[in-house]
């Protein structure tokens, strides 16, 4: 079936460092790219999504790009700070059942140590 | 807007009984509704689409007997864990998305912990 492949697993980084995650997707129709930030015991929280007639979205401190061809998209992470410790999941709709259906990576757990 | 709310947000019960958890779209109409569900340190799986008016539609390997939707309402999904086992101790979250949306945002509710003695 489809799926959505996501890393690193873990990654730590130093505060003030960017943090890069990249996930391949293997549904060419895919066309909305959602990351979610989920801390212990809450619900995933959108932080940034991308739509597949864009490349590349940025918001402050936060960047993704999106390279269809290649069936990839990454999150950056720039000047890193504590409070962005979390699992960040990566998500790729697909069309099942007449339904747009969200596909998500396994996760990353980054650290940021001050 | 686009708010998600789900009760109860944790459970225990014993092993054999029945568990009910509600999904409501607070602000907004869905006519669709997804329900999740995340083991420790896992991520969120699909289990089933919940589809007002109409049955849902489960995910392979999920077992639409043992895993009960009902989407009575536009504001409304349930999900019932039948004759629930401590390994259906998980964090069950749902989401809804807005309708007339073409581009997929899901908005999700807060989860709802379910611990099976």
């Amino acid at each position: 079936g489809e799926n959505v492949e996501q890393h690193p697993s873990t990654l730590s980084v130093q505060e003030g460092d960017s943090a890069v995650i990249k996930c391949t997707y293997s549904d060419s129709a895919s066309n909305y790219f959602p990351w979610y930030k989920q801390e212990l015991g809450k619900r995933p929280q959108l932080i940034i999504d991308i739509r597949s007639n864009v490349g590349e979205k940025k918001d402050q401190r936060i960047a993704v790009t999106l390279n269809k061809t290649a069936k990839h998209f990454s999150l950056h992470i720039t000047e890193t700070q504590p409070e962005d410790s979390a699992v960040y999941f990566c998500a790729a709709t697909i069309i099942s059942g007449g339904y747009n259906k969200l596909i998500f990576g396994a996760g990353t757990r980054l650290a940021v140590h001050p | 807007g686009a708010v998600v709310s789900q009760h109860p947000s944790r459970v225990i019960c014993k092993s054999g009984t029945s568990v009910k958890i509600e999904c409501r779209s607070l602000d907004f109409q869905a006519t669709t509704m997804f329900w999740y569900r995340q083991f420790p340190k896992q991520s969120l799986m699909l289990m089933a689409t919940s589809n007002e008016g109409s049955k849902a539609t489960y995910e392979q390997g999920v077992e639409k007997d043992k895993f009960l939707i009902n989407h009575a309402s536009l504001t409304l999904s349930t999900l019932t864990v039948t004759s629930a086992h401590p390994e259906d101790s998980s964090f069950y979250i749902c989401s809804a998305s807005l309708p007339d949306r073409w581009d997929n945002e899901q908005f999700f509710g807060p989860g709802t912990r379910l611990t099976v003695l």
